[in-house]
């Protein structure tokens, strides 16, 4: 149990262009998921807090008007890097509550790897 | 000052040797504590978790919470080459919900 998938597992675009990474919970059901930020030989840096049926919270620094999160479904989150730049290039990575646990364990979805040229 | 701080290593030990990953953290309300594993190019693994002071134990991993000193670590007893990884360890801060602050991780190498 407690599998998240991502998609695309990787994606190069070109500078100015926008990219859309899912993120799915494939066994359970997430009202809350989470998008992180992976610079190399960096921790992982959450970016924002997905919100099923309502809007997402972001942490300090972060553009949301930049980094569109969608969560329309229990199962499905989106994270669209819009205008991307070469400085955007990272590992980004959700992850999901699996709903009753007492501790909210967070399992994580295999990354997906964008590269900006 | 960081939340949760780590050495990042890398730490080196040999095949069979016990493994000591130490993490420290600022909240004094936090009150669960998660270790990662994380593969070179992969995404982060649940390991164990621990909210109680002491120890807790799982096959050759022995989480250790001391909240009087704000310290967690991780022993990894026997260690196997596949062990060799980053492990990160991660807080929940008080009133974060399910939040978590990670820190920057600790490489570990196991040399034959």
């Amino acid at each position: 149990g407690a599998v998240v998938s991502q998609h695309p597992s990787w994606v190069i675009c070109k500078s100015g262009t926008s990219v859309k990474i899912e993120c799915r919970s494939l066994d359970f059901q997430a009202t809350t998921m989470f998008w992180y930020r992976q610079f190399p030989k960096q921790s992982l840096m959450l970016m924002a807090t997905s919100n099923e049926g309502s809007k997402a919270t972001y942490e300090q620094g972060v553009e949301k008007d930049k980094f569109l999160i969608n969560h329309a479904s229990l199962t499905l989150s989106t994270l669209t890097v819009t205008s991307a730049h070469p400085e955007d290039s990272s590992f980004y990575i959700c992850s999901a509550n699996p709903p009753g646990l007492r501790y909210n364990e967070q399992f994580f979805g295999p990354g997906t790897r964008l590269t900006v040229l | 000052q960081k939340e949760v701080e780590q050495n990042s290593g890398p730490l080196s030990v040999p095949e069979g040797a016990i493994a000591s990953l130490n993490c420290t953290y600022s909240d004094r309300g936090s009150q669960s504590f998660f270790w990662y594993r994380q593969y070179s190019g992969k995404s982060p693994e649940l390991i164990m978790f621990i909210y109680s002071n002491g120890d807790k134990e799982d096959g050759r991993f022995t989480a250790q919470l001391n909240k009087a000193s704000q310290y967690v670590s991780l022993l990894i007893r026997d260690s196997q080459p596949s062990d060799s990884a980053t492990y990160l360890c991660a807080g929940q801060p008080t009133g974060t919900a399910s939040k978590l602050t990670f820190g920057t991780g600790t490489r570990l190498q196991v040399t034959l």
